[in-house]
C-alpha cells in the first residue's frame, strides 16, 4: 500500500456526463499530480498541485479541471465525457515537488469506463 | 515541457539475461529520473531513482546510469527473473513536473 487513496476504484458513466475523481495524499505531502493512462498506453500527465495551488499543467483537456483542497486531497473533474476518456486515471503524491529528495507514489487508480 | 522518450517500446529477454532500457529527455533543468514497474492492472511503483549530481546507482540486480551532458538515461537489469516481466517507465522531473516515457513492456521468459 502506497498510502495513496483514490475513489472511486471503478466508474462506468455515459457520454456527455460528469464525473469527479477523488485522491487523498500520503500523510506530509503536499504535492499532488494526476496522469491519464488509455489502454496499453504510457502515463500522460495533466495536472500537478502543491500545498493547494496550481504548479504545473500538461495535457489536460478544457473540459476536464482540477483542484487540491486546504487538507490537501485533489479532485480531478472531468465534463462532457467522450467515449475516448475511458481510461485508468492514477494520483500520485510527494513531499514536494520533485528535484529534491521527493519520491513520487501513485494511488491504486481509477478506471473510468464511458459507455 | 519537458519531453521523454523511451526505448525500446518492447524487450524479451531469456530468463538470467540481462535488459537495459533507454530514456532520453529534452529540458537540461530536470534534476531527479524515477524509474516505475508497472504490473498488469497495478499501479506503477516506484523501484530506483537518480539524482543529477549522481552518474550511476545500483540497488542489487538494477542499476541507473545517467548522462547529463548527452541528457539520457539508463536502467540496467542482470540476472532477470519471469518477476521482472512487466512494464517500465523511465521520467524526468524538473523542480515543476514529471514526464514519463512511453513505457518498455519487458518479457522474461523461463
Amino acid at each position: 500500500d502506497s498510502g495513496v487513496t483514490q475513489t472511486p476504484k471503478h466508474l462506468i458513466t455515459a457520454t456527455g456526463q460528469r464525473v469527479t475523481l477523488r485522491c487523498s495524499p500520503r500523510s506530509g505531502d503536499l504535492s499532488v499530480y494526476w496522469y491519464q493512462q488509455s489502454l496499453d498506453q504510457g502515463l500522460q500527465f495533466l495536472i500537478q498541485y502543491y500545498n493547494g495551488e496550481e504548479r504545473a499543467k500538461g495535457n489536460i483537456l478544457e473540459r476536464f479541471s482540477a483542484q487540491q483542497f486546504p487538507d490537501l486531497h485533489s479532485e480531478l473533474n472531468l465534463s462532457s465525457l467522450e467515449l475516448g476518456d475511458s481510461a485508468l486515471y492514477f494520483c500520485a503524491s510527494s513531499v514536494a515537488p520533485t528535484g529534491g529528495r521527493t519520491e513520487a507514489f501513485f494511488g491504486q487508480g481509477t478506471r473510468l469506463t464511458v459507455v | 515541457g519537458e519531453n521523454v522518450e523511451q526505448h525500446p517500446s518492447t524487450l524479451s529477454v531469456q530468463e538470467g539475461d540481462s535488459a537495459v532500457i533507454k530514456c532520453t529527455y529534452s529540458d537540461s533543468a530536470s534534476n531527479y529520473f524515477p524509474w516505475y514497474k508497472q504490473e498488469l492492472g497495478k499501479r506503477p511503483q516506484l523501484i530506483i531513482d537518480i539524482r543529477s549530481n549522481v552518474g550511476e546507482k545500483k540497488d542489487q540486480r538494477i542499476a541507473v546510469t545517467l548522462n547529463k551532458t548527452a541528457k539520457h538515461f539508463s536502467l540496467h537489469i542482470t540476472e532477470t527473473q519471469p518477476e521482472d516481466s512487466a512494464v517500465y517507465f523511465c521520467a524526468a522531473s524538473n523542480n515543476n513536473d514529471m514526464r514519463f516515457g512511453a513505457g518498455t513492456r519487458l518479457t522474461v521468459k523461463p
